[in-house]
């Protein structure tokens, strides 16, 4: 089964100062994996994605993302936090025995960043 | 485009009432889905219709909970009755198949049953 655990609920970082936020994924197939964020009182918004072209993924307002097959991970990087990326960011992972449709979400990270 | 709208944004209402959550999702767009959002639970996927037809509601936590899509242009999603726990966010997301199975997600109806 497919599965997608993102090892922190919560992060806190100074504005100007890199942001690494972490996940992997468990899935027997070859995965799809997207990056959502929430900022608070709205909907999910895509960040970016992957889906087997190149394995770093570069995606909206400066983040990226790198699949490293061999350890299961795709974190979340951005070299400089800005204030506006405090929200909640999503990992996901869709595709193989759940299905295309099967979009399976992680718990979630809370990104506080601080002047 | 305007986006996935849903309403209401906000919902109160009391214990046995019945509630009825609306979506317009992006135009040419030809899957919709459901979602319900908690602190204890994340993101679970409810119930999703392709081209207007109900393919899994799987999700659906109980009897009193019905979705429907009548047209292309519109779903709803009804709880009756309504009890406590059914607190939460609930969002709708539309996408187009032919792409990259991105999902565009509407801004949520906040429910509280009191």
């Amino acid at each position: 089964a497919q599965s997608v655990t993102q090892l922190d609920s919560h992060v806190s970082v100074s504005e100007g100062t890199p942001v690494l936020l972490r996940c992997n994924y468990s899935s027997s197939y070859s995965p799809s994996l997207f990056w959502y964020v929430q900022h608070p009182n709205k909907g999910l918004q895509l960040l970016l994605k992957y889906t087997s072209a190149a394995t770093l993924v570069k995606g909206i307002n400066g983040f990226e993302a790198e699949f490293k097959k061999s350890e299961t991970s795709f974190h979340l990087t951005k070299p400089s936090a800005h204030m506006s990326d405090a929200a909640e960011y999503f990992c996901v992972v869709s595709g193989g025995s759940g299905g295309y449709n099967k979009l399976i979400f992680g718990a979630g990270t809370r990104l506080a960043v601080h002047p | 485009d305007a986006g996935v709208i849903q309403s209401p944004r906000h919902e109160v209402t009391e214990m046995g009432q019945e509630v009825t959550l609306r979506c317009k999702p992006i135009s040419g767009h030809n899957s919709l889905f459901w979602y319900r959002q908690t602190m204890m639970r994340g993101l679970e996927l409810l119930i999703y219709f392709n081209n207007n037809v109900p393919i899994d509601d799987s999700g659906m936590p109980e009897d009193r909970f019905s979705a429907k899509m009548p047209n292309a242009s519109f779903s709803t999603l009804k709880i009756q009755p309504s009890e406590p726990r059914d607190s939460a966010v609930y969002f709708c997301a539309s996408r187009q198949d032919s792409g990259a199975n991105v999902l565009t997600f509407g801004a949520g109806s906040r429910l509280t049953v009191l």
